[in-house]
């Protein structure tokens, strides 16, 4: 079947620009987690959904970065006037269950984000 | 919050040698110690993962173990091959949350 998918792949934006990355998680998966990784180090966590609600925001660096999964399905992940330290791939990940023993998550190819 | 830390950051064995990549986390409800393999321009996939009720796990030549009690869990890649290399990432998890906290990566290089 289908794994994650991400869209776009590749976004480079001026510096101030607002940005919005989506993501497309397994079908029927319940979570859905948004992660950072600036080059050479590992993801780290921004936020987590179950379903439509946002269960952890605590990762999200500042008030600038913003997510949403309105119907339980597709992320969108929007960055506002977007700065260089912000550039970094951006990883979405779902999992099927929660609160259970079995937290595979599956991660989508990621969008580099470059801000000039 | 949870603090993994990986080592070494780089390694290069020879093709048929043993690689060995350590994780020691800081939370100890920590439960859930996925590793993932990342190549190049690619997203990470899940290779071994190993729960706290488990010592140690085997798949073919890779083996993860863990230690509860000293807080550090461990990869093995044994009879190692030119497409072994990549980067690898340790990951602790709770149940709850969810959300992986991951170790900075290992780059892995094994010479033909």
């Amino acid at each position: 079947g289908a794994g994650v998918s991400q869209s776009p792949r590749y976004k480079v934006a001026k510096r101030g620009q607002d940005v919005a990355l989506r993501c497309d998680p397994i079908s029927g998966h319940v979570s859905l987690f948004w992660y950072q990784q600036a080059l050479g180090q590992g993801p780290e966590f921004l936020t987590y959904f179950q379903n439509e609600a946002q269960l952890d925001k605590s990762g999200l660096p500042s008030d600038r970065f913003f997510a949403e999964r309105p119907e339980g399905s597709v992320s969108t992940l929007k960055i506002q006037r977007t700065q260089q330290e912000d550039s970094a791939v951006y990883l979405c990940a779902s999992s099927l269950f929660t609160g259970t023993s079995y937290n595979e998550q599956f991660f989508g190819p990621g969008t580099r984000l470059t801000v000039l | 919050g949870e603090n993994v830390e990986q080592h070494p950051s780089t390694l290069s064995v020879q093709e048929g040698d043993s690689a060995v990549i350590k994780c020691t986390y800081s939370d100890s409800a920590s439960n859930y110690f996925p590793w993932y393999k990342q190549e190049l321009g690619k997203r990470p996939q899940l290779i071994i993962d190993i729960r706290s009720n488990v010592g140690e796990k085997k798949d073919q030549r890779i083996a993860v173990t863990l230690n509860k009690t000293a807080k550090h869990f461990s990869l093995h890649i044994t009879e190692t091959q030119p497409e072994d290399s990549a980067v690898y990432f340790c990951a602790a998890s709770r149940n709850t949350g969810n959300q992986f906290y991951f170790g900075t990566g290992t780059s892995l290089t094994v010479i033909p």
